[in-house]
């Protein structure tokens, strides 16, 4: 069992639609991480969290340390949204090296 | 200012033929991590430098992978004997401080390697 797990691993929603993305962890965590990947291209940091809630433009990510759980949300979704969203976490006594999820495939069509 | 870069952006290689990749992180980073990403995986860390001092080499699969970042600034990551296993994505960050699980990594854009 990976130590963090993302779901869905696909996701197609159309424009305009608010968009949840999960990420659960087993172990102790320092900070949890939301990444954006788009295709070809580098790894671009949206989020840090290590509580509560944070939110730049349409995003939005969450963390609930009791339950060991994250979301990333965005609203009124655009295609330029289209990219892969990647948490990872930063695992107590690892210094800062990420542990990742598998990533989340969103498609926002028109 | 310039983020981090990476070199080459592709590499094909013959099965058993050496690889060198280069990482060039933003000036003054003092930390540096290599990860290794799959196809249609997420990374999977490799190994950890604090300006030269290589602190953390768990992830590296074999001892057929070798980094080194002799100045405290440039990494390469060499890859000996290179097995088909080994074709991914191989990509570096750099962080501003030192071993601090809250600092933003910033990531290049990866030098994808496939072996034939």
């Amino acid at each position: 069992k990976n130590e963090v797990e993302q779901s869905p691993q696909n996701l197609t929603a159309q424009e305009g639609e608010f968009i949840t993305i999960n990420c659960s962890y087993s172990v102790g965590i320092s900070a949890l991480h939301w990444l954006q990947q788009h295709p070809g291209g580098g790894i671009v940091s949206l989020f840090m969290l290590s509580s509560g809630k944070k939110k730049h433009g349409r995003l939005i990510a969450t963390i609930n340390i009791q339950e060991k759980h994250s979301s990333l949300h965005i609203t009124a979704s655009h295609p330029r949204d289209s990219a892969v969203y990647i948490c990872a976490a930063s695992l107590t006594g690892t210094a800062s090296k990420l542990t990742f999820g598998t990533g989340t495939r969103l498609q926002v069509t028109l | 200012g310039a983020g981090v870069s990476q070199s080459p952006r592709y590499k094909v290689a013959k099965r058993g033929q050496d690889v060198a990749l280069r990482c060039d992180p933003i000036s003054g980073h003092v930390s540096l991590f290599w990860y290794q990403q799959a196809l249609g995986q997420g990374p999977e860390f490799l190994t950890y430098f604090q300006n030269e001092a290589q602190l953390d080499k768990s992830g590296l699969p074999s001892d057929r992978f070798f980094a080194e970042r002799p100045e405290g600034s440039v990494s390469t990551l060499k890859i000996q004997r290179t097995q088909q296993e080994d074709s991914a994505v191989y990509l570096c960050a750099s962080s501003l401080r030192q071993g601090t699980s809250t600092d933003t990594q910033y990531f290049g854009p990866g030098t994808r390697l496939t072996v034939l």
